[in-house]
């Protein structure tokens, strides 16, 4: 199983907001470690969202957000559209794997 | 605008060999580290190993250490990932990502290539 922990599945209607956590450890998040989150359309390679826990990328729009606490982080997506049905994972580093460390995904469905 | 392509994957016995290549373009090779990343079908990212810029600092996911080696060749702007003694779970869709600080490594990937699949069938 992987390090991270998130929600296997969240969903929402158009419009609204949902939250996907991201739980890790005293050697990851806890540790802290940087949070970033990716986005996976089907058939196409991850996307950078969310870097350095609350940074957005050139391009990528304001309605995604990142927080973290402690050994936790979130991933927000508000004003919910069809095109953000996807799969995100969050990412961090472990010290005590020497390595990067991946949540094992969630899957979002807009309704 | 970078560029990052993967080759080298297709179907392989186990036990076998196999070496991935990612040709970049776009930026300067020889000032980034750079990853390998993987995802089983059906099964979530699995980060493989780094490589620093100049290629003198190498990290393995404990997972592969001993079978997978990780190299580049900066005359090139070619990443690579040597497989061997491969195995039914090392099926999966391959990345090569860039990390983006310069001249050190912030163990996170902000450019991806399409990926290449290996499955390991006999």
């Amino acid at each position: 199983q992987s390090v991270l922990t998130q929600p296997p599945s969240v969903s929402g209607a158009p419009g609204q907001r949902i939250t996907i956590s991201c739980t890790g450890s005293s050697s990851d998040i806890g540790a802290g470690y940087d949070v970033h989150w990716y986005q996976l359309l089907p058939g196409t390679p991850p996307k950078l969202l969310i870097y350095g826990n609350n940074n957005r990328p050139s391009g990528v729009p304001d309605r995604f957000s990142g927080s973290k606490s402690g050994a936790s982080a979130s991933l927000a997506i508000s004003g919910l559209q069809a095109e953000d049905e996807a799969d995100y994972y969050c990412q961090s580093y472990d010290s005590s794997l020497n390595g990067v460390v991946f949540g094992g995904g969630t899957k979002l469905t807009v309704l | 605008q970078v560029q990052l392509v993967e080759s080298g994957g297709g179907v392989v016995q186990p036990g076998r060999s196999l070496r991935l290549s990612c040709a970049a373009s776009g930026f300067t090779f020889t000032s980034y580290a750079m990853h390998w990343v993987r995802q089983a079908p059906g099964k979530g990212l699995g980060w493989v190993a780094i490589i620093s810029y100049d290629g003198s600092n190498k990290y393995y996911a404990d997972s592969v250490k001993g079978r997978f080696t990780i190299s580049r060749d900066n005359s090139k702007n070619t990443l690579y990932l040597q497989i061997n003694s491969l195995r039914a779970e090392d099926t999966a869709v391959y990345y090569c990502a860039r990390d983006p600080s310069m001249y050190t490594s912030d163990f996170r990937f902000d450019y991806w290539g399409q990926g290449t699949l290996v499955t390991v069938s006999s």
